[in-house]
């Protein structure tokens, strides 16, 4: 079975341009979680969505991002402008229904974001 | 609020073994290990449960001690494969919450 995809893997952008990060959770997945990972801050939860309704967007860190999921097949993450200080890697992770948290996360293998 | 790992990075010899640990300021209804090597994504190690058993991956373990929401996990006879770097992420007492993940901490596996 296919894991989470997420495209692209690296994206380089100059700062002001707008940037959308796309993810496929795992089929039959209702959870689907956005990170970004830093040196500094380690693996920050930005939002996540279940059954496509997003829950929890606490960890967005400005009205510059938003994350939708039009469907249970996909999800984007959109910084509009970007800034260099969204340089990052984003993952985005799909865990299915009754262990959601208590049970394995899957992750993608990341979206690596440089703003120039 | 953030877990605090300890170390944060540690080199050991193939064959020596290690102990990672991840605190956490506030009560927790279980405690998470992921390993992530350079490059790729975070894996799935083991999840530990608030009244739950001590668990355990291949030569890895780990245990949680509720009174002190302190988990820590234990590396035996450490393999170049378990060079990475090891998160904790916790969930709060009440259950069915997002997990924060700590910083994490990097071990590196040399011959």
């Amino acid at each position: 079975d296919a894991g989470v995809i997420q495209s692209p893997r690296h994206e380089v952008t100059e700062m002001g341009q707008e940037v959308t990060l796309r993810c496929k959770p795992i089929s039959g997945h209702d959870y689907l979680f956005w990170y970004r990972q830093t040196m500094m801050r380690g693996l920050e939860l930005l939002i996540y969505f279940n059954n496509n309704v997003p829950i929890d967007d606490s960890g967005m860190p400005e009205d510059r991002f938003s994350a939708k999921m039009p469907n249970a097949s996909f999800s984007t993450l959109k910084i509009q402008p970007s800034e260099p200080r969204d340089s990052a890697v984003y993952f985005c992770a799909s865990s299915p229904t009754g262990t959601v948290f208590s049970g394995e996360l899957f992750f993608g293998e990341g979206s690596r974001l440089t703003v120039l | 609020q953030q877990p605090v790992q300890s170390p944060q990075a540690v080199i050991l010899r193939e064959g020596e073994d290690a102990v990672i640990n991840c605190s956490s300021s506030k009560a927790l209804y279980s405690v998470h290990w992921y390993r992530q090597k350079h490059g790729e994504a975070p894996v799935f190690l083991m999840i530990l449960l608030k009244g739950g058993e001590q668990m355990r991956h291949e030569k890895i373990s780990a245990s949680f001690n509720e009174k002190k929401q302190q988990s820590s996990l234990y590396l035996t006879a450490s393999q170049l494969s378990y060079s990475g770097t090891y998160f904790c992420g916790t969930e709060g007492a009440g259950g069915n919450t997002p997990l924060v993940f700590g910083k994490g901490t990097r071990l590196s596996v040399i011959a």
